[in-house]
């Protein structure tokens, strides 16, 4: 089993939608996670970290499922410059994030 | 603060030259980190490193790649006798510790 693992879609949604994206682990022991954002060509940036009673910033809320082991974030009312790869990120305790593959997003008109 | 700085932004190299990556890292970040990604590929993890100390590298090849975070000095990913297979995006990402990393715009080499 891979340590992080997302479903790679692409998930085609039109402009105004929700879309949800999950994100599972497989460390127990994992200590921290964050969502990031990659455009095409683009280096990664940090989208949000993810608290274990949840967080939510505009559009986007986040939440984390320990007993489950598995993240996901909630995009409403999708824009098209929502249209990305979302990563998910788990920090396991051995300060070396662990990358998704990511989630490909494709907001259309 | 300039954020974390990678040059060059394009590196090409011919197969068997070397190539010489450098990441200056955010100002108070001792955290530095590797990754490369290949084409429609996800960010695969190389090296973790505090200065003067490679504290993890089992993501890196064996043979023909180094990395090093000197006491002065950005950080250099080197990678000796380029293959083809070794064209990529490599992103250097830094942090302080426990917290979310800040990822360089990266280099993209390309091996002819």
């Amino acid at each position: 089993r891979k340590e992080v693992e997302q479903d790679p879609g692409p998930f085609n949604v039109p402009e105004g939608a929700t879309v949800a994206f999950n994100c599972t682990y497989s460390n127990s022991a994992s200590q921290s996670f964050f969502w990031y954002r990659q455009d095409c060509r683009k280096e990664p940036k940090l989208l949000m970290s993810v608290y274990s009673s949840g967080n939510e910033d505009g559009r986007f809320t986040a939440q984390l499922n320990r007993a489950s082991q598995y993240i996901s974030l909630l995009i409403r009312d999708s824009k098209l410059s929502d249209s990305a790869t979302y990563l998910c990120v788990v920090n396991g305790g051995s300060y070396i994030p662990t990358f998704g593959r990511g989630t490909s997003l494709i907001v259309h008109p | 603060n300039a954020g974390v700085m990678q040059n060059p932004r394009h590196l090409v190299r011919r197969r068997g030259q070397e190539a010489r990556l450098r990441c200056s890292p955010m100002k108070g970040h001792s955290h530095v980190y590797w990754y490369r990604q290949l084409p429609e590929e996800g960010l695969k993890f190389m090296v973790y490193l505090q200065k003067e100390n490679i504290i993890d590298e089992s993501g890196m090849p064996k043979e023909r790649f180094s990395a090093e975070f000197p006491k002065e000095g950005p950080s250099i990913l080197r990678i000796q006798q380029v293959v083809r297979g070794d064209s990529a995006a490599y992103f250097c990402a830094s942090s302080p510790p426990e917290e979310p990393s800040t990822f360089g715009s990266g280099t993209r080499l390309t091996v002819v």
